[in-house]
């Protein structure tokens, strides 16, 4: 299994422009959540899924939006960027949801906007 | 809302060490992780807990719910032990469950 597949790893962007961050997983997991790393701080849940077509906000969903389509993926999609959403992104994901099983984690995305 | 204060921020050690990193929290909770950050890479799951102590290999993982109090080992710590740990808490958050993350531990181990 490749676990949680995170592209690209690295990006720039310019204010004002949009990108999709991508996550894929092949563990059949229901559960997929996208976070947000700042420096100094601890992890920000940006959007969760609990299944394919079902959706949910975070503790900090502005300015993001996500899709659920299959179960393998979940794809975060910046539509303005802004200096604000300077970043490191991580999508993770389990089969039960947070209260009893670990977290898979992909390897980030390291995002500038500049 | 749970605040989670992990201790120390940065820690430096000899290789050979037992190595020790604290996690406290406010609010009660189901359980708590304990995640490992390697610098540019991922993060992986190293324990989830409710109760007691968890032992995998040179780590161990204890929790006291009462004093609401976790604490990270490491035994004979090696340079690639070198890592930032996440502690991160699990609790009821009005209808759902919400997972708190603290900011982490940068543990350097020197050879």
């Amino acid at each position: 299994n490749a676990g949680v597949t995170q592209t690209p790893k690295f990006r720039i962007l310019k204010i004002g422009q949009s990108m999709t961050l991508q996550c894929t997983q092949d563990m059949n997991h229901n559960y997929m959540y996208w976070y947000r790393q700042d420096p100094g701080m601890g992890l920000k849940l940006i959007y969760y899924s609990v299944g394919a077509g079902i959706t949910d906000k975070g503790e900090v969903p502005n300015g993001y939006n996500v899709s659920r389509s299959t179960t393998e993926d979940f794809p975060l999609r910046l539509e303005l960027a802004a200096p604000s959403q300077t970043s490191v992104y991580f999508c993770a994901s389990n089969g039960q949801g947070v209260t009893n099983e670990k977290l898979f984690f992909g390897s980030g995305t390291q995002l500038s906007v500049l | 809302k749970n605040e989670v204060e992990q201790s120390p921020q940065n820690l430096t050690a000899q290789e050979g060490e037992f190595i020790t990193i604290n996690c406290s929290y406010s609010v009660g909770i189901s359980a708590l992780h304990w995640l490992q950050q390697h610098p540019g890479g991922g993060i992986v799951s190293l324990f989830m807990l409710s109760s007691g102590k968890k032992k995998h290999g040179r780590l161990i993982a204890t929790i006291n719910i009462q004093e609401k109090h976790s604490s990270l080992h490491i035994t004979a710590s090696h340079p690639r032990d070198s890592a930032v740990y996440i502690c991160a808490v699990l609790y009821r958050g009005g209808s759902n469950y919400k997972l708190t993350f603290g900011k982490g531990t940068l543990l350097t181990v020197n050879p």
